[in-house]
């Protein structure tokens, strides 16, 4: 069966520090991969998508980037964090407009 | 902007209660989706409902699609207090580019208490 993996589940960082959140699907192969942001609990935006190894799009100009360094992983990342950058973070993967399968989420804090 | 706009914004209801969810979008759509979210955590998928269907059921869920209307509603009947949730609808466009990927767009949800 196929399984997501997000991590870390939480984390505080300073302003201006680096980050990088990992994702990684296992059970199937050439998955779609997104990354969403959802702020207060409400709707979720998507940030980045991605249909192939190397292959990213941007849904919305932002202070981060995403990487697709093997078939299964999806990696979120910024230089510097602002504070605006502080939510939760999703990762999620699907098979030609099917459902969704999602992570369990990253709370980051940015303080 | 979001495609999906869900309404209410939050429902409270008492167990055994039936919890009716309505969904609208504004572009044409190859399926509907609906998801649910405990606090804090990750989505499920609950159900999709495809553009040429009107109405689907799975368990105590109830899904019908209007496409004239470009609206959805999510029909939970015989509520229980482990319902309590955030639910999302979610479109899938009808056409994507002539790609294969889903980049789902989703509601602002409703968030559903039932009580005990």
């Amino acid at each position: 069966s196929q399984t997501i993996h997000q991590w870390p589940a939480t984390l505080v960082q300073p302003v201006g520090s680096p980050l990088s959140l990992e994702c990684t699907v296992e059970g199937t192969s050439n998955p779609n991969l997104y990354w969403y942001r959802q702020a207060a609990g409400r709707g979720l935006q998507l940030l980045f998508y991605s249909v192939g190894i190397g292959q990213i799009s941007s849904e919305v100009p932002q202070n981060l980037s995403a990487s697709r360094p093997q078939d299964r992983q999806f990696i979120l990342s910024s230089k510097k964090l602002l504070l605006s950058d502080s939510g939760f973070y999703l990762c999620a993967w699907d098979r030609a407009i099917t459902e969704a399968f999602f992570g369990q989420g990253t709370r980051l804090t940015v303080v | 902007s979001q495609q999906g706009e869900e309404d209410p914004q939050a429902l409270s209801i008492q167990e055994g209660e039936n919890a009716t969810m309505n969904c609208s979008y504004k572009t044409s759509i190859n399926n509907l989706q609906w998801y649910r979210q405990n606090s804090g955590r990750g989505l499920v998928h609950l159900i999709l409902i495809r553009s040429n269907e009107r109405e689907k059921h799975s368990g105590r869920l109830r899904v019908t699609l209007d496409t004239s209307k470009k609206s959805s509603s999510l029909l939970i009947t015989a509520s229980r207090a482990a319902d309590t949730a955030s639910y999302f609808c979610a479109t899938a466009l009808a056409n994507a580019g002539g790609t294969s990927y889903g980049k789902l767009t989703f509601g602002q949800g409703t968030i559903l208490t039932v009580h005990p």
